[in-house]
């Protein structure tokens, strides 16, 4: 079994900061998932990566497969970033034997 | 597209009692999983379906049970309701093939009394 570990578990920053959040795995993967809930509880998927790095707005997350780790950034952050953001790993096919998640970084943002 | 539709949104039980937990997808995915939502706990796999007709276990499944007569619907079965089954519920599918992005319902939140 996989085991998903994120840091740190709670981060308050100031508006406009640059934000950092890693994710590291035990086990050789297919895919990971960077996902966002906000408060009220839906989930939106926001990358999925096997390789390198990718990019959407304000947001940017890497992958290192050799040391079974990734990172999400936020630049510029805005109080609207506020929300927990969770890392999750796929086995096979991108997920498609389930996937397992981490506990979520609670991430706010002070105006 | 609706996307991933669960109901209901609320839900309070019994002990003992049974309910299922309905959802439904509009995008033809052949993927379709349940989670439960625990605090402090990442969200943990009950059941999965890679097509109609085809439901594997995860890392949870005690207690519940699950069925796919169709790629639209993965309908989610307590059979007796316990405490420990008091949790948020999310239904997510996606593909087997291409991005293998995950769309998740917007949850079922059940009280089990």
């Amino acid at each position: 079994k996989n085991e998903v570990e994120q840091s740190p578990q709670n981060l308050t920053a100031q508006e406009g900061e640059f934000i950092t959040i890693n994710c590291s795995y035990s086990v050789g993967i297919s895919a990971l998932h960077w996902l966002q809930q906000h408060p009220g509880g839906g989930i939106v998927s926001l990358f999925m990566l096997s390789s390198g790095k990718k990019k959407h707005g304000r947001l940017i997350a890497t992958i290192n497969i050799q040391e079974k780790h990734s990172s999400l950034h936020i630049t510029a952050s805005h109080p609207r970033d506020s929300a927990v953001y969770i890392c999750a790993v796929g086995m096979s096919g991108g997920g498609a034997d389930g996937l397992t998640f981490g506990k979520g970084t609670h991430l706010i943002i002070q105006p | 597209n609706a996307g991933v539709t669960q109901t209901p949104k609320f839900q309070v039980l019994k002990t003992g009692q049974s309910m299922t937990l309905q959802c439904a997808q509009d995008m033809n995915h052949e993927y379709m999983s349940w989670y439960r939502q625990d605090p402090g706990m990442g969200l943990r796999l009950i059941h999965y379906s890679v097509g109609a007709g085809i439901t594997d276990q995860g890392e949870v499944p005690n207690g519940y049970n699950v069925s796919r007569s169709t790629t639209e619907d993965f309908p989610l079965r307590l059979l007796s309701a316990a405490p420990s089954q008091t949790s948020v519920y999310f239904c997510a599918s996606t593909r087997l093939a291409g991005s293998y992005e995950q769309y998740f319902g917007p949850g079922t939140r059940l009280t089990v009394t």
